[in-house]
């Protein structure tokens, strides 16, 4: 039972590369989304998706990218990395929103960007 | 906007002692809450919720009571172990939201 897999757990880029964090779940969730988490900021949400070519934009999506064309995967895009994105990204899933369904969360990758 | 505070850490704490985290928040409407833990090196787990006022969440020895006239949901342990050592989350979740919204964490270090 893998849950929610990330890769890569750990990258270094520098300023102006580009670069896709991977996000899998293989529990047949519909809602998927990406927070950062930064020192003394707790979790912020970068994108979700509800299903299947839907996504939104979550509190700080400037500089994301997101597409959702499967079930299990929901990849991060970073168009052009900046300093300011050194952070650690989870991905998390659930049956769908709302309180009554847990949301599964990965083990996190670690960005800097030099 | 929905906001979640939560005490500053480190807390720094002995074997057997009691814990106490505090956790308030600020919502228009009537939220969720939650209590994630995240163990070094892993990402989150859902230690414990509360979907209304009154409702205590329990799980591994630790409790919450969702205190809608102090807008508080307070984490407690009556005897922390070591191995509790982590960081841990409050948070919160509007009633037909889809977005957590998290505070900012509380590190929690238990010495033998």
């Amino acid at each position: 039972n893998a849950g929610v897999t990330q890769t890569p757990k750990f990258q270094v880029l520098k300023t102006g590369q580009s670069m896709t964090l991977q996000c899998a779940q293989d529990m047949n969730h519909e809602y998927m989304s990406w927070y950062r988490q930064d020192p003394g900021m707790g979790l912020r949400l970068i994108h979700y998706s509800v299903g299947a070519g839907i996504t939104d934009q979550g509190e700080v999506p400037n500089g994301y990218n997101v597409s959702r064309s499967t079930t299990e995967d929901f990849p991060l895009r970073l168009l052009s990395a900046a300093p300011s994105q050194t952070s650690v990204y989870f991905c998390a899933s659930s049956y769908s929103p709302g309180p009554q369904n847990i949301q599964y969360f990965g083990a996190g990758t670690r960005l800097s960007v030099l | 906007g929905d906001s979640v505070t939560q005490m500053e850490g480190p807390v720094t704490l002995s074997e057997e002692a009691f814990l106490t985290i505090n956790c308030t928040y600020t919502a228009t409407g009537y939220p969720s809450l939650f209590w994630y833990v995240q163990y070094p090196g892993e990402g989150l787990q859902l230690l414990l919720k509360a979907t209304k006022a009154d409702d205590k969440g329990s799980n591994k020895g630790f409790e919450a009571t969702y205190r809608k006239e102090t807008t508080s949901f307070h984490l407690e342990k009556g005897s922390v172990q070591v191995s509790d050592s982590a960081v841990y989350f409050c948070a919160l979740l509007m009633e037909y939201g889809n977005k957590l919204v998290f505070g900012a964490g509380t590190i929690l270090r238990v010495k033998s």
